[in-house]
Formats: structure tokens, sequence, C-alpha cells
């Protein structure tokens, strides 16, 4: 059974950095790419980006210029930093699975992790 | 970017009625790239249909996928309590991939 188990700071002030970490569990690494989206209260849902499990990435041009993913093989956990957050950026984040390394869906996701920027 | 528009943004129906929910996109989508998934309150979202008509696995067979092009259909054949969600669709065939804004279905 594969598990996701996503942690991160919950609070940050304007002009901080997001960071959130995600550990996989129950299934292999290699062989998928890993995702963050994300959901602001009450929206729907904004795919941030992926990456695999030898750090090949790809993101959302929306982002782009703010988002940095990187993977840790040796811990089967990957990680999402966002710079320069702002009101706009408060969301829950998710980590979540795509089912292969092609164009796939998302098939396991992580519980989710609220992140509110505020002063 | 493809954009996907849902439609209707809320849908009221009883338990035991069909649902049709709308997915239409901005440009043609691959069949084989389009998702569905339900998010309940409080909850991640849960893969439905992937390939526009393939259920995923433990998916009740309520629950059918159809369509092509840029106009893509979900159907709830009777619906049960714990439909009652938000639907979403999903491109993964281009980058960005994109969502659709949801469908609300709620108890009338």
């Amino acid at each position: 059974q594969v598990q996701l188990q996503q942690w991160g700071a919950g609070l940050l002030k304007p002009s901080e950095t997001l960071s959130l970490t995600c550990a996989v569990y129950g299934g292999s690494f290699s062989g998928y790419y890993w995702n963050w989206i994300r959901q602001p209260p009450g929206k729907g849902l904004e795919w941030i980006g992926e990456i695999n499990h030898s750090g090949s990435t790809a993101y959302n041009p929306s982002l782009n210029s703010r988002v940095t993913l990187s993977v840790d093989t040796s811990k089967n956990q990957f990680s999402l930093k966002l710079s320069s957050v702002n009101a706009a950026d408060t969301a829950v984040y998710y980590c979540a699975r795509t089912a292969g390394l092609g164009s796939e869906p998302i098939d396991y996701w992580g519980q989710g992790t609220l992140v509110t920027v505020s002063s | 970017e493809i954009v996907l528009t849902q439609s209707p943004g809320t849908l009221s129906l009883s338990p035991g009625e069909r649902a049709t929910l709308s997915c239409r996109a901005s440009q043609s989508v691959s069949s084989r790239y389009l998702a569905w998934y339900h998010q309940k309150p409080g909850q991640a979202p849960r893969l439905l249909i992937y390939a526009a008509s393939s259920r995923a696995t433990g998916i009740p067979d309520r629950f059918s996928g159809s369509g092509s092009g840029t106009d893509f259909t979900l159907t709830i054949s009777r619906l049960e309590p714990e439909d009652f969600a938000v639907y979403y669709c999903q491109q993964y065939g281009s980058s960005p991939r994109t969502f659709g804004q949801g469908t609300k279905v709620e108890i009338k």
C-alpha cells in the first residue's frame, strides 16, 4: 500500500520561502513522477510541478521562477520550495504520485498541508 | 496551456438520480490523457476515471467516462449518498497539467 506523508511549516510571512517535504512509503520511488499540487481555500486545483527519481523536473510556468523541486532517493523523499510567498500562495498543498513515467494520471495523494501566508 | 471548463458549476440532484458532468477543453486533448477525480470536504482528491473512460481500481461501475477531442463527460448512473462531492477533470497529456474548476454535486 503506497502512502505519501508530507510535512512543513504552516504559517509564513510575506516574502518568506515555503518549504514542504513528502515521504513515500510502501512502493517503488523510481518509475514515477512526483508532483506538488495546491488548492486555495474554497477553490480548485493547481498543478505546481513534478520531479522523477533522477531529478528531471517540469514546472507550471505561472510559478516557474519561484519554484524548486528536489529529490532525496536515499530517503524516498521529495521536496518543494516556493520563494517570495504572498497571500495568494495561501493554500492546501498536496504531494502526489503520477502513475508512471509517461503521461499518466495521479493515483496517490498525500494528506495535504495548509500553508497560510500572513503578516 | 490547455484550459478546461467544467459545467455546470453546481448540480443539485437526489440520491438515485443520474448525474452528467461536462468538461470542455480549449484545444484538443487525446482521450488517453483525460482523467476525472472527486473530492470530499477535508480530503485529497481521488482518481475515478483515466484515459477518458477507464475506471480506476476500486471504482464502482456506476461511474463512466466518455468523450474525445475537446468534449468529455462523466456520468454517474445512480447517485449514492457518498457520491455527493466536487468533481474535477484533468488533462495530463501536455505541460502544464491542468484541472477544470470543478463541478459540485449536491443533494437536492
